[in-house]
């Protein structure tokens, strides 16, 4: 069975660097699949982040891509994501999730329970 | 990128009555739709991929339709436990788009 979870600090000052780990269990996450992060703020939509193969081919949201890094450490089955220059509108629950890896297969069959950040002074 | 237009943004029905949520893409996708459930405090779960294809598990009451534009997700006799809001995703580009959301209540 494949479990993801978020970890991650709750609270960030603006202008800071939020940085997140998706540990993966049940399930390697070298064997084919993508792997993406979504965020919701609260009482709103989903928005994609960024998703990545363990190659290191990774796709970026253009509105976010100047701010964002996704990585991945095989040996520990984990994923992160750091997002730069946080302002209070990149509150939000962060999920990671496990994607399809060609086109038509681009959903999300697993997802992290996910991990509420919020950006204050 | 590819615009993901969902309707009705809300919606109130009676136990065991069928609902009906609309997704409209900004340009041709073929099948390439999900439709994912999302109930409060709780991640999202993916219902339907390839626009009419059920997850496993997923209960025979959810069904979508639809093709190139135009895509629907119906729930047929609907229950207590579907009380939750309702996202389309199109998985047609890797610049993956959600809709709107739709939250249904009884």
């Amino acid at each position: 069975q494949v479990r993801l979870e978020e970890s991650g600090p709750g609270l960030v000052k603006p202008s800071e660097t939020l940085s997140l780990t998706c540990t993966v269990s049940g399930y390697a996450i070298t064997s084919g699949f993508y792997w993406g992060w979504i965020r919701q703020p609260p009482g709103r939509g989903l928005e994609w982040i960024v998703t990545m193969y363990h190659s290191g081919t990774t796709f970026y949201n253009p509105s976010l891509k100047s701010r964002v890094t996704m990585s991945v450490d095989t040996s520990k089955n984990q994923l992160s994501l750091k997002l730069d220059s946080l302002t209070g509108a990149d509150t939000a629950v962060y999920y990671c999730a496990r994607q399809g890896p060609v086109p038509q297969t681009y959903y999300f069959d697993q997802w992290g329970l996910g991990s509420l950040v919020s950006v204050s002074s | 990128a590819i615009q993901v237009t969902q309707s009705p943004s809300s919606l109130s029905a009676a136990v065991g009555d069928s609902v009906t949520i609309t997704c409209r893409a900004s340009q041709g996708i073929y099948s390439a739709l999900a439709w994912y459930q999302q109930k409060p405090g709780m991640a999202p779960r993916l219902l339907i991929f390839d626009a009419s294809s059920l997850q496993s598990g997923v209960p025979s009451r959810f069904s979508g339709s639809g093709s190139g534009t135009q895509f629907s997700l119906t729930i047929s006799g609907l229950q207590p436990e579907d009380v939750a809001t309702y996202f389309c995703q199109q998985t047609y580009s890797m610049s993956v788009t959600f809709g709107g959301g739709t939250k249904v209540e009884i």
